[in-house]
């Protein structure tokens, strides 16, 4: 069983929906960090959050430490969303990462 | 613009070849982190340097060897080339405070 699990592996949507990101984990963490990689391969760092909730324009993370578990959710998705989110935690001065959730936000 | 650079962004090698990964940080970050990317796994961290002069193994360590220049620059070598070494690398840095990692573009490495 992977440390850092995600789901859905794959997500179509409709522009407009609302789009939620789930990530489990089951160790330990000081921390708990949402990306985005973009067709062309590039990483961003989307949130880093080891508590409670963060909000950058349409997206929101929010995160359960007692659940040891992450949500990132995206409002009024668009194409441009269209990307693979990851979900990573940090775990004694290293990242364990999340295998992705493809998006892909249709007009 | 401030950030994380690497190069190069491609590399064809051949079996058996060496080469090294360069990657540079503006930011004064202390750490600097070398990750490879496969199809259908997570990022996996080869080696990592906490601060300049230190450097540690990660997950999947063997085949490389790394060196933390200065501050700035974390270079990750491959001193034999397999095809297993067929992968995306990304470095990254991380400021220590509160805002998260910044990855360099990648380097898309072919080992033939």
């Amino acid at each position: 069983k992977n440390e850092v699990e995600q789901s859905p592996q794959n997500l179509t949507a409709q522009e407009g929906e609302f789009i939620t990101i789930n990530c489990s984990y089951s160790v330990g963490i000081s921390a708990l960090h949402w990306l985005q990689q973009h067709p062309g391969g590039g990483i961003v760092s989307l949130f880093m959050l080891s508590s409670g909730k963060k909000k950058h324009g349409r997206l929101i993370a929010t995160i359960n430490i007692q659940e040891k578990h992450s949500s990132l959710h995206i409002t009024a998705s668009h194409p441009r969303d269209s990307a693979v989110y990851i979900c990573a935690v940090d775990n004694t001065d290293k990242l364990i990462f999340g295998t992705g959730t493809r998006l892909q936000v249709f007009p | 613009n401030a950030g994380v650079t690497q190069t190069p962004k491609f590399q064809v090698l051949k079996t058996g070849q060496s080469m090294t990964l360069q990657c540079a940080q503006d930011m004064n970050h202390n750490s600097m982190y070398w990750y490879r990317q496969d199809p259908g796994m997570g990022l996996r961290l080869i080696y990592y340097s906490a601060s300049e002069g230190t450097t540690d193994k990660g997950e999947v360590p063997n085949g490389y060897n790394v060196s933390r220049l200065n501050k700035r620059e974390f270079s990750l070598r491959l001193e034999s080339a397999a095809p297993s070494q067929t992968s995306v690398y990304f470095c990254a840095s991380l400021s220590g405070l509160n805002y998260g990692y910044t990855f360099g573009s990648g380097t898309r490495l072919t080992v033939v």
